[in-house]
């Protein structure tokens, strides 16, 4: 069965810190992974997607890594500050699923001034 | 920008009524998928479209039905609704030109009562 799990489940941090979080996937077969961000009581945001043949992605202060051999995927955040404070939610799409995304039960940040 | 859009933010409905959740999107995807959020339980996919007229069930596809009529519209019926059915639920996207990236919607608030 494809799983994907996300560790920790919650992270409370001062402000400036760099972190990072973490996402493990069941099925090497993977196609695409890709980091949401969602706010109490809203939609997701599409922060980054990797595909399978990319090792890294980049947006500003953030930065995904996909490592397909270890079923690992890791979202760094540099600088953090109090409006980064969201969860954040990796997913993953495997070849032969029509795109679906598996997702993972996600990580609850807080950023603390 | 993609844009996906969702017909209401927040739903109040009766035990029994049929209801209609509509999801629209601009940037001409072929794929469109239904998720429903639950707190402990994470997103889980309820029906998802490869094409118009086309529909594969998800996860939990029972006491749902979708249509896709138009290309850029899909929508999600609950043909009787009950009070387990109380939730958020999110529509996403995706597309080829856009290496399969989901794009979500606002979500929906839905409250059967």
């Amino acid at each position: 069965k494809q799983e994907v799990t996300q560790i920790p489940a919650a992270l409370s941090v001062p402000e400036g810190e760099n972190l990072v979080l973490n996402c493990s996937f069941t099925d090497s077969a993977i196609y695409n992974l890709q980091w949401f961000r969602q706010d109490p009581g809203k939609g997701l945001t599409s922060l980054l997607l990797i595909q399978s043949s990319q090792r890294e992605q980049t947006s500003g202060r953030l930065n995904a890594s996909l490592d397909k051999s270890s079923g690992r995927s890791t979202l760094y955040i540099a600088a953090s500050q109090p409006g980064d404070s969201a969860t954040y939610l990796c997913a993953a799409s495997f070849s032969g699923g029509y795109n679906k995304l598996i997702f993972g039960a996600g990580t609850r940040l807080a950023v603390h001034p | 920008d993609v844009k996906v859009t969702q017909s209401s933010r927040y739903l109040v409905k009766r035990t029994g009524e049929k209801v209609f959740l509509e999801c629209v999107q601009d940037m001409d995807h072929e794929n469109m998928f239904w998720y429903r959020q639950d707190p402990g339980l994470g997103l889980r996919l309820i029906y998802f479209s490869y094409d118009v007229k086309m529909k594969e069930k998800g996860d939990i596809p029972e006491g749902y039905s979708v249509s896709r009529e138009k290309k850029e519209r899909f929508s999600l019926i609950l043909e009787s609704a009950s009070t387990n059915q109380t939730s958020m639920y999110l529509c996403a996207s995706s597309g080829w030109e856009s290496s399969y990236e989901q794009y979500f919607g606002p979500g929906t608030r839905l409250t059967v009562t």
